[in-house]
């Protein structure tokens, strides 16, 4: 089956500051690779999404790129503010979704 | 419906019981997963459902587990024997095909005592 690494496992920022969260995949027929953010206690709920076609898609502060040769994907937050604390999944879909383990983000007033 | 709707929100059972889980789709959807997270991990995959078939339950991880989805909208988890080992936040997902966007139930809290 798939395999997707996700690093950092725990990301503290201070508010305005940028955060980086990176994916990589072993299997290359996938296709679309979705974000998540999971509040505590709440469902995951999906807050950008890509496919094999783009290399980047944008929305507002929030951003995704793919190397799809690389096998690896980026969420990338900018100007980070304390709302977006919580726990940020990557995933690809390849048949299923398959998820990475989770990179918990503090941001800090 | 809004969204995906799971039933009951939390669970409590003894070890050995049999519990059903259910899962109530995006009107359309036609493919519906499960997964189940424990804290502080990613979703693990359990099994998925293109309409009413079963097209991959190789997450299941034994034979104490099944699911259905007779008519190709809700969909029901069943855990026979329940083990501590059980315990976790079971997630349902639907999407309208297969490789669209993935939409979230509350998730049913399952814990095994």
């Amino acid at each position: 089956g798939e395999n997707v690494e996700q690093h950092p496992s725990t990301l503290s920022v201070q508010e305005g500051d940028s955060a980086v969260i990176k994916c990589t995949y072993s299997d290359s027929a996938s296709n679309y690779f979705p974000w998540y953010k999971q509040e505590l206690g709440k469902r995951p709920q999906l807050i950008i999404d890509i496919r094999s076609n783009v290399g980047e898609k944008k929305d507002q502060r929030i951003a995704v790129t793919l190397n799809k040769t690389a096998k690896h994907f980026s969420l990338h937050i900018t100007e980070t503010q304390p709302e977006d604390s919580a726990v940020y999944f990557c995933a690809l879909n390849f048949n299923k979704f398959y998820f990475g383990s989770g990179t918990k983000l503090n941001v800090k007033p | 419906g809004a969204g995906v709707s799971q039933t009951p929100s939390n669970k409590v059972t003894e070890k050995g019981k049999y519990v059903e889980l259910r899962c109530d789709p995006i009107s359309g959807h036609t493919a519906l997963y499960w997964y189940r997270q424990s804290l502080g991990q990613g979703p693990e995959f359990l099994i998925y459902f293109q309409g009413t078939g079963a097209a991959d339950d190789s997450g299941l991880p034994n034979d104490r587990f099944f699911a259905v989805r007779p008519e190709g909208s809700v969909s029901t988890l069943k855990i026979q024997r329940t083990e501590r080992g059980d315990s976790a936040v079971y997630l349902c997902a639907s999407s309208l095909f297969q490789n669209t966007e993935a939409f979230f139930g509350q998730g049913t809290r399952l814990t095994v005592v």
